[in-house]
């Protein structure tokens, strides 16, 4: 399978704990980008990575949030001291320079008990 | 505030009928209309996609129609069968950065 792979599929976390989510792109997609969609709506922005390089990051993503890729591979998004309001599916997608064509990973669903 | 507005919310088709979503945006500096396709516990699917020069795309039964006056793009899709039973999603994008997605419509195709 050579498409845009998320791990783990879901993760259940009690409110106040850390949670770390993995995104492994498509091999030759030089940009990362890392969206959240909770139930009956579209998916919205949180950062995008071009290579290593964090270019853009949404004011939906407060300090509690990071993002990392390292060595413009494989990407992590961390969030600290989880609420129950960060219960979502967190989608992972990757695209070439361009940015057009992009293209999903099935995404990690996080409830916060 | 809402980038891309999407209507309407949910739709029910016959099978063999034409289904047509429409979103509508308000920032010219777009220039991508991608529509995406998701089933449920899935990530979305780029289904077919237009650029602002272009007033109709046609991929098999899908169809983008793009009015760049009004601000407005729908999607038809053509022969709906049940396997076509899923949520869509219009987004737009500006200069390849990130994408601004509609609230999405959920498709019902009736056998």
């Amino acid at each position: 399978d050579t498409g845009v792979s998320q791990d783990p599929r879901h993760k259940i976390t009690k409110r106040g704990q850390n949670v770390t989510f993995r995104c492994d792109p498509i091999s030759e997609h030089n940009r990362l980008y890392w969206y959240r969609q909770t139930l009956g709506q579209g998916p919205e922005f949180l950062t995008y990575f071009q290579n290593e390089a964090q270019l853009e990051k949404s004011r939906l993503l407060s300090d509690r949030f990071s993002a990392e890729r390292p060595k413009g591979s494989f990407s992590t998004l961390e969030i600290q001291r989880t609420e129950q309001g960060d219960s979502a599916m967190y989608l992972c997608a990757s695209s070439d320079r361009k940015g057009t064509e992009a293209f999903f990973g099935q995404g990690t669903r996080l409830t916060v008990v | 505030q809402q980038q891309v507005k999407q209507s309407p919310q949910s739709l029910i088709v016959q099978k063999g009928g034409i289904s047509i979503i429409n979103c509508a945006y308000e920032n010219t500096a777009f220039d991508y209309f991608p529509w995406y396709q998701q089933f449920p516990g899935k990530g979305p699917a780029l289904l077919i996609a237009i650029r602002p020069d272009v007033s109709e795309k046609k991929e098999g039964r899908f169809t983008i129609s793009f009015n760049k006056s009004a601000k407005q793009f729908s999607l038809h899709i053509m022969d709906s069968q049940p396997g076509d039973s899923a949520t869509y999603f219009c987004a737009a994008m500006i200069a390849g950065n990130q994408f601004y997605f509609g609230t999405g419509t959920s498709l019902t195709v009736i056998p």
